[in-house]
């Protein structure tokens, strides 16, 4: 069972539009979450990183993280081209003093000019 | 500040070989680890370096391992190479806190298994 999982998409959405980026995941000791933007043929960029419940925003994106629901979303306001890539939930899994991040398996986002 | 730096970018290597990969984290970063990207897959978690030591590893045969080196600088060693390792295998970096897991991807290295 894949811990992290994500809206596999793809989704368009019209530029100026709000883009919604979902993730659940299944383990409850999960603190820390993180969301990575991939450029077709690019590494993953950190573009936001949530620990604690609520809503975190930084510019144009805003995470949210609900711990009771083990839900964790992005939204993107005002939607541009260049946001067109894949987007990667990842949660910090721990195992006793072992740590490592799990992926989803990431959201294709099309914004449409 | 510079990020993080992976070498060679592209590789081709025949069935049964092996291959290193190399890693140079952000300064003053002492935590790197490794992935496997695949289009099936999605990202892999290979291991974790941390101050020279393993401190987590993936579910990945005895024929991946890797190292860490005193100035945090990472290789990776995959040896009697399958058609299937073909992927690209990201290097990131974390300060290593516990109070942050925060980790930067390098560019990646493109092997291709023939």
């Amino acid at each position: 069972q894949k811990e992290v999982e994500q809206n596999s998409g793809p989704l368009s959405v019209p530029e100026g539009a709000i883009a919604s980026l979902n993730c659940t995941y299944s383990d409850r000791g999960s603190q820390s979450f993180f969301w990575y933007r991939q450029y077709s043929g690019k590494s993953p960029e950190l573009i936001m990183s949530i620990y604690s419940n609520g809503d975190k925003e930084d510019g144009r994106f805003t995470a949210q993280l609900n711990k009771a629901s083990q839900y964790v979303s992005l939204l993107i306001r005002d939607s541009q081209p260049s946001d067109s890539a894949t987007y990667l939930c990842a949660g910090l899994i721990s195992s006793g003093s072992a740590r490592q991040l799990t992926f989803g398996s990431g959201t294709q986002l099309t914004v449409l000019p | 500040k510079a990020g993080v730096t992976q070498t060679p970018r592209y590789l081709i290597k025949t069935r049964g070989q092996q291959v290193t990969l190399s890693c140079s984290p952000i300064s003053g970063h002492r935590s790197v680890s490794w992935y496997q990207q695949t289009p099936g897959q999605g990202l892999q978690f290979l291991f974790e370096y941390f101050s020279e030591t393993q401190r987590n590893k993936g579910n990945f045969p005895g024929r991946f391992s890797g190292r860490q080196f005193s100035n945090s600088r990472s290789e990776m060693n995959v040896s009697t190479l399958e058609l299937g390792d073909s992927a690209l295998y990201l290097c990131a970096s974390s300060p290593g806190l516990l109070s942050s897991y925060e980790q930067y991807f390098g560019p990646g290295t493109r092997l291709t298994v023939t």
